[in-house]
């Protein structure tokens, strides 16, 4: 149990095209998401919390405009990197809690971004 | 400010040769200490989560302890597929917003040679 799925597992866009990325919870219903992005060798940073039928909270020096997230259902959150630019390339990584299991956060397999 | 530290940054080991991760944390109220396993390119896998101190899990040659300032992880006679980096997250009280939010440690690279 606790799957959670990203797609795609890798992109490359041009720069100033826009991507979306899917996250979904396949066995669980997700009352809250998080998406991470992790820079090669670094670890993982927190750029915003999602809640279900609500706005996402984002961490401070993350642009709300750049970073579209939307949860529009228990299963499903979506992040649109805006206008994307070359050091948005990362991997990008969501997670998933259904909040009963005392917090416990169930990750997606990531989606690399390779911005040209 | 809530902060993780993992050491060493990375270990190299012979398949077999038992040692221990450390943790170490500055929280304002820690709610509960996950560790993760993490391969390359992948998503963090959970491993265990510690809510108190004197806490004991263990997962076959996983072993997570835990005190009030730091937590550790037992490898008991690794084979090369434990090979990943282990990652070290808090979990802390918010007043507001949301109670799950996970601060990580920059992870231990593990390396076991056959």
């Amino acid at each position: 149990g606790a799957v959670v799925s990203q797609h795609p597992s890798w992109v490359i866009c041009k720069s100033g095209t826009s991507v979306k990325i899917e996250c979904r919870s396949l066995d669980f219903q997700a009352t809250t998401m998080f998406w991470y992005r992790q820079f090669p060798k670094q670890s993982l940073m927190l750029m915003a919390t999602s809640n279900e039928g609500s706005k996402a909270t984002y961490e401070q020096g993350v642009e709300k405009d750049k970073f579209l997230i939307n949860h529009a259902s228990l299963t499903l959150s979506t992040l649109t990197v805006t206008s994307a630019h070359p050091e948005d390339s990362s991997f990008y990584i969501c997670s998933a809690s259904s909040g009963w299991v005392r917090g416990e956060q169930f990750f997606g397999p990531g989606t690399r971004l390779t911005v040209l | 400010e809530d902060q993780v530290t993992q050491s060493p940054e990375a270990l190299r080991l012979q398949e077999g040769e038992s040692s221990s991760l450390n943790c170490s944390y500055t929280v304002s109220g820690l709610r509960g200490l996950f560790w993760y396993r993490q391969d390359p390119g992948k998503g963090p896998e959970f491993l265990f989560t510690l809510y108190s101190a004197g806490e004991e899990k263990e997962k076959e040659r996983l072993k997570a302890t835990l005190t009030k300032k730091e937590s550790f992880l037992h490898i008991t006679a690794p084979k090369p597929e434990d090979s990943a980096t282990y990652l070290c997250a808090v979990q802390v009280y918010h007043s507001g917003g949301s109670n799950y939010k996970l601060t990580f440690g920059k992870g231990t690279l593990l390396t076991v040679n056959p």
